[in-house]
């Protein structure tokens, strides 16, 4: 099956630190990539939408400034948590699609701001 | 608003215990029904799409069916490394292609 691979796994810094994380489709183009936040024993908390070449589409109550993405080819989507606050802290989860395919999910990355 | 309801929302079964799982849900036009599985720590993994009533997928213990309202995952003979969360999305026909998940359930299978 498809392959998306995410980038960090595990994630510990200070709070104030920006951090970027990096969603990678190995073996198809992804026309739109997701970004998700998982709370634990919670199910998927959908933040964004981005598209290969254009702005993110953020989910209400997501703040943009404070989670920059860039869809920068077709393969490639990063997530940056800008001066991150332990309140950030949580399981970030990428996909891909292509299409109106099914999605096909990254590992997930844990975020734990000190 | 497209809707998706998972139930149960946790399920402790035996070793061998067949059951199923329900997503009901709620769309004004259905492009597609998918049905994926997460370890915890882990993102989900795709297990099926189901596109239209009747249709019926399925890989290894699992098939999943589709109705007009609902879609079960069936388990047959479980084992132990069945124990996960399984997720529905359901996903609407036009505009975008943002699909709906469901909260999930919970399944434990006792050796």
């Amino acid at each position: 099956g498809a392959v998306v691979s995410q980038h960090p796994s595990w994630v510990i810094c200070k709070s104030g630190t920006s951090v970027k994380i990096e969603c990678r489709s190995l073996d198809f183009q992804a026309t739109t990539m997701f970004w998700y936040r998982q709370f634990p024993k919670q199910s998927l908390m959908l933040m964004a939408t981005s598209n290969e070449g254009s702005k993110a589409t953020y989910e209400q109550g997501v703040e943009k400034d404070k989670f920059l993405i860039n869809h920068a080819s077709l393969t490639l989507s990063t997530l940056t948590v800008t001066s991150a606050h332990p309140e950030d802290s949580s399981f970030y989860i990428c996909s891909a699609t292509s299409l109106g395919q099914p999605q096909h999910f990254g590992d997930g990355t844990r975020l734990s701001i000190l | 608003e497209d809707q998706v309801t998972q139930s149960p929302e946790a399920l402790r079964l035996q070793e061998g215990e067949s059951s199923s799982l329900n997503c009901s849900y709620t769309v004004s036009g259905l492009r597609g029904l998918f049905w994926y599985r997460q370890d915890p720590g882990k993102g989900p993994e795709f297990l099926f799409t189901l596109y239209s009533a009747g249709e019926e997928k399925e890989k290894e213990r699992l098939k999943a069916t589709l109705t007009k309202k609902e879609s079960f995952l069936h388990i047959t003979a479980p084992k132990p490394e069945d124990s996960a969360t399984y997720l529905c999305a359901v996903q609407a026909v036009g505009g975008s292609y943002i699909p709906t998940f469901g909260r999930g359930t919970s399944l434990i299978v006792h050796p």
